[in-house]
């Protein structure tokens, strides 16, 4: 069973920088076509794709945020790191991170609970 | 970046309607283009993934067509559960973005 959980800290500060942990099980980053992306909803607001990286270590950025996005990978503790350098009370949004399948075509199957941020001083 | 537009934002429905969300591509995607469901208050699921291909466990009413920069969902009978948002999302290139979702209403 494919399970992915995210953990970080509920609230952070203007200008801080953001850490978020996506540990996952029941698939390996070592595998071919495997993936783990993070997505982000604001409150009310669509979902927007932030980050992927893929079983070969390529990283790819969503373009507005890509100069304060950095994405990481642990394959030895099955996890996966988001940082979001200046953190702005806009970031507010629960955070997801997902696995993506790269089969036929790029998709997320499996999706953790998300993890709310909340940016204020 | 490509852009991803569904229409309509949002409608009405009732329980056993036959119902069609579009989205259209600002550019030529292929085949690439997935749909996921989000109930009120839910992490997103995936029904549908390279246009048409149903997700596993995901039931038989729905079901998705399109390519290049046309794609529709439909649900061929609406189910209570079946009221939420809906999102596309291209996965033709990165960054793979989603449309702004549509929202199915009773």
């Amino acid at each position: 069973q494919v399970t992915l959980r995210e953990s970080g800290p509920a609230l952070v500060k203007p200008t801080q920088t953001l850490t978020l942990t996506c540990t996952f099980s029941g698939f390996s980053l070592n595998t071919d076509e495997m993936c783990v992306a993070w997505i982000r909803q604001p409150p009310g607001k669509a979902l927007e794709w932030l980050a992927v990286i893929d079983w070969d270590d390529n990283q790819y950025y969503t373009t507005s945020l890509a100069t304060r996005l950095t994405i990481s990978k642990d394959t030895s503790k099955n996890q996966v790191v988001l940082t979001m350098t200046n953190m702005d009370p806009v970031d507010t949004a629960t955070y997801f991170c997902a696995r993506m399948v790269a089969r036929d075509d790029y998709y997320m199957d499996v999706w953790g609970n998300g993890t709310t941020v909340t940016v204020s001083s | 970046d490509i852009q991803m537009t569904q229409s309509p934002a949002s409608l009405s429905a009732s329980v056993r309607d036959r119902v069609t969300v579009t989205c259209r591509a600002s550019q030529n995607i292929s085949k690439y283009l997935n749909w996921y469901r989000q109930r009120p208050g839910k992490v997103p699921e995936l029904l549908i993934y390279a246009a048409s291909t149903l997700q596993s466990g995901v039931p038989s009413r729905f079901s998705g067509s399109g390519s290049g920069t046309e794609f529709t969902l439909t649900f061929s009978s609406l189910q209570p559960e079946d009221f939420a948002t809906y999102y596309c999302q291209q996965s033709f290139t990165t960054p793979y973005t989603f449309g702004q979702g549509t929202k199915v209403e009773i």
